[in-house]
């Protein structure tokens, strides 16, 4: 079965610094989804990437699915106190299904 | 157009009683999917139905857990004799097929709390 790793677990970083959370599967990703989750609440949809190379950007944050698919990293530039909270990555299973890491909690000190 | 609609927000319930949860995918869709979130782990998927049929429950515990999604009405998952290690954020999100992402179509949760 597919398995998601996300790294790092936990990361704080000071306001302005960039930072970049990785999302591994063991398998060729089809779709991946990145999520935000605030403690307590439910997923915003950050953006999804479908192609080997595509990368898509959202104010200030860019996710990349890398050529071999099996990877997909999402930057933030210039972090801000509105960026904490839980980033998770989702894979298409191609059963209609979802399977997700385990989550990077993010921490951006003023 | 309304997005995928749970109810209840929050639901409390004694050891031993049911909690119903209640999805309302987004209009035209017919496919809904429910995950588990448990304190300090990941969503893990649970169950995935079409109109009156199972399609998947790869994901649903054994025992005390169903769900079905009816012709009319909202899809609802069921917990019989809850048990504290029920107390989790149950999360539904709908697709129109099962070809179509159905990433960013997740509802606001349902956050089960059992004492």
């Amino acid at each position: 079965s597919q398995e998601l790793e996300q790294s790092p677990q936990s990361l704080i970083v000071q306001e302005g610094k960039n930072l970049t959370i990785n999302c591994t599967s063991s398998k060729t990703l089809y779709g991946l989804y990145w999520y935000k989750q605030k403690y307590g609440e439910g997923l915003i949809f950050l953006m999804m990437l479908q192609k080997g190379g595509e990368e898509k950007s959202h104010e200030k944050i860019t996710a990349k699915l890398d050529e071999k698919k099996q990877q997909s990293s999402l930057h933030i530039t210039a972090s801000q106190p509105s960026h904490a909270g839980i980033y998770l990555c989702g894979a298409d299973n191609q059963g209609g299904k979802l399977i997700f890491g385990q989550g990077t909690e993010l921490s951006v000190k003023p | 157009n309304a997005g995928v609609m749970q109810n209840p927000r929050h639901l409390v319930r004694r050891r031993g009683q049911e909690a119903r949860l209640r999805c309302s995918p987004m209009k035209g869709h017919s496919h809904v999917y429910w995950y588990r979130q448990l304190p300090e782990e990941g969503l893990k998927f649970m169950v995935y139905l079409q109109k009156e049929n199972i399609i998947d429950e790869s994901g649903m515990p054994k025992e005390r857990f169903s769900a079905e999604f009816p012709k009319e009405g909202p899809s609802i998952l069921r917990i019989q004799q809850v048990v504290r290690g029920d107390s989790a954020a149950y999360f539904c999100a709908s697709s129109r097929t099962n070809t179509d992402g159905q990433g960013d179509t997740f509802g606001s949760g349902t956050r089960l709390t059992v004492v």
